[in-house]
């Protein structure tokens, strides 16, 4: 079963500007996380954002969590190039592990 | 230097084999997944293992089997049952404790093709 969905599916930018995703979900979860993938690599972990935390920021990322809308975003600020990349984001609820949603493709072009 | 390490990183095999993909951790973590990922898809959980010696079945175990003998390693069989095997494969540690829902981290991955 698919918890989270990423919204858009494909985003194209150019270098220095921000992108942002989202990330919708259906059942309350324990936690939210985004995970980076490069192409044909393993995924990278970004940043965990608790239930009862509303934004986290680390480096150039801020993610938000709104737990009344079951949503969740990613932002990367002055993005570059070597941020291209699909971006998943995975929840953590009930007894199961964690579910990953199918991601966002985000080119950045210098 | 700590890691996850998987191999081959890519595995051709004909219809009709079995095949065994490696997975080798030394995080010391307690818990183990395999994930299958086709392409402009997101990850699908195939088994998890939380201890040495114990294992689930993930959303979509048919056709695949795990053990988990050692802590440090969790392979995964590609049976010959399974129907559409050909997909990119990979595995993960976490620290565990956390029900599957701690922080994973994941190894470079197994392209699987079958001929």
């Amino acid at each position: 079963s698919q918890q989270g969905e990423e919204d858009p599916q494909a985003l194209s930018i150019q270098e220095g500007e921000n992108a942002t995703m989202n990330c919708s979900y259906k059942t309350s979860i324990n936690n939210l996380q985004w995970y980076r993938q490069n192409s044909g690599r393993g995924l990278v972990h970004l940043i965990l954002i608790r239930s009862n935390e509303r934004e986290k920021h680390s480096g150039r990322l801020r993610v938000t969590l709104d737990t009344s809308k079951k949503s969740s975003s990613l932002l990367i600020t002055a993005s570059r190039a070597a941020d291209t990349a699909s971006y998943f984001c995975a929840t953590g609820g009930g007894n199961t592990p964690l579910v990953f949603g199918k991601g966002t493709r985000l080119s950045v072009i210098a | 230097d700590g890691g996850i390490t998987q191999s081959p990183k890519y595995l051709f095999r004909k219809e009709g084999q079995n095949v065994t993909l490696s997975c080798e951790q030394n995080l010391n973590h307690d818990a183990m997944y395999w994930y299958r990922q086709d392409p402009g898809q997101g990850l699908r959980l195939i088994y998890y293992s939380q201890i040495v010696n114990d294992f689930q079945k993930g959303d979509i175990a048919e056709g695949y089997s795990v053990s988990r003998e050692k802590k440090e390693s969790f392979p995964l069989t590609v049976t010959s049952a399974q129907k559409n095997p050909t997909a990119f494969y990979l595995c993960a540690s976490s620290i565990g404790g956390g029900q599957g829902q701690d922080t994973q981290y994941f190894g470079p991955g197994t392209r699987l093709t079958v001929l």
